[in-house]
């Protein structure tokens, strides 16, 4: 079964306002990572969050995690009709070998 | 730099027909390989993963097999197609405990 999983499963706002997008997971992990895919292509990573962070900022993205309920959230501020896609987020898992399990996504659209 | 290849982009296959989808990396040593189907409009189900040469771990039963000839390659495979093949296949690398690269996918229509 999938590790994380996202909600909202899509989400639709007007361009300027912010966006907010959850995921739960469900094993002890090493660290977190966002990735946005525009449609049909891969991914591309945003932003990684270790297990002892709480918090992280990149530019318009700020990242929260928190180890005790085993969630994080992905905040976009002041979105733009361009940061319309899908945003996945994923755990490194220990088994044998660090692997990267990847959630369901949610689907963002921004509108001008 | 790190690069990922994946090829082809697309592919048309019949029922029945076999598969391979290729995938290099260039830049880096010893990385963890993936390889992942997406359903249209669904996340990634991992399929595959490869932390060494030979060493292959697969997530699900299914009707693909892979395998890691070299350090930086990694193939798909079939023997024969089903239609439930049919998807959107991305491969992918990181090194331990970091971020992952993808290449820019395969979509396979089973036809």
């Amino acid at each position: 079964s999938q590790q994380g999983e996202e909600d909202p499963q899509a989400l639709s706002i007007q361009e300027g306002e912010n966006a907010t997008m959850n995921c739960s997971y469900k094993t002890s992990i090493n660290n977190l990572q966002w990735y946005r895919q525009n449609s049909g292509r891969g991914l591309v990573h945003l932003i990684l969050i270790r297990s002892n962070e709480r918090e992280k900022h990149s530019g318009r993205l700020r990242v929260t995690l928190d180890t005790s309920k085993k969630s994080s959230s992905l905040l976009i501020t002041a979105s733009r009709a361009a940061d319309t896609a899908s945003y996945f987020c994923a755990t490194d898992a220990y088994g044998g070998g660090f692997k990267t399990i990847f959630g369901a996504g949610t689907r963002l659209f921004v509108k001008a | 730099s790190q690069t990922i290849h994946q090829w082809p982009a697309t592919l048309v296959q019949p029922v029945g027909s076999p598969l391979s989808l290729e995938c290099t990396v260039e830049g880096t040593s010893n990385p963890n390989l993936y390889w992942y189907r997406q359903a249209a409009g669904r996340g990634l189900q991992l399929l595959f993963y490869s932390v060494g040469i030979g060493q292959i771990s697969s997530e699900v039963p299914q009707n693909l097999s892979a395998s890691r000839p070299q350090d930086r390659q990694f193939i798909l495979s079939s023997k024969k197609l089903l239609l439930s093949d049919s998807g959107f296949y991305l491969c992918a690398w990181n090194n331990r405990a970091t971020e992952a690269f993808f290449g820019q996918g395969t979509r396979l229509t089973v036809v």
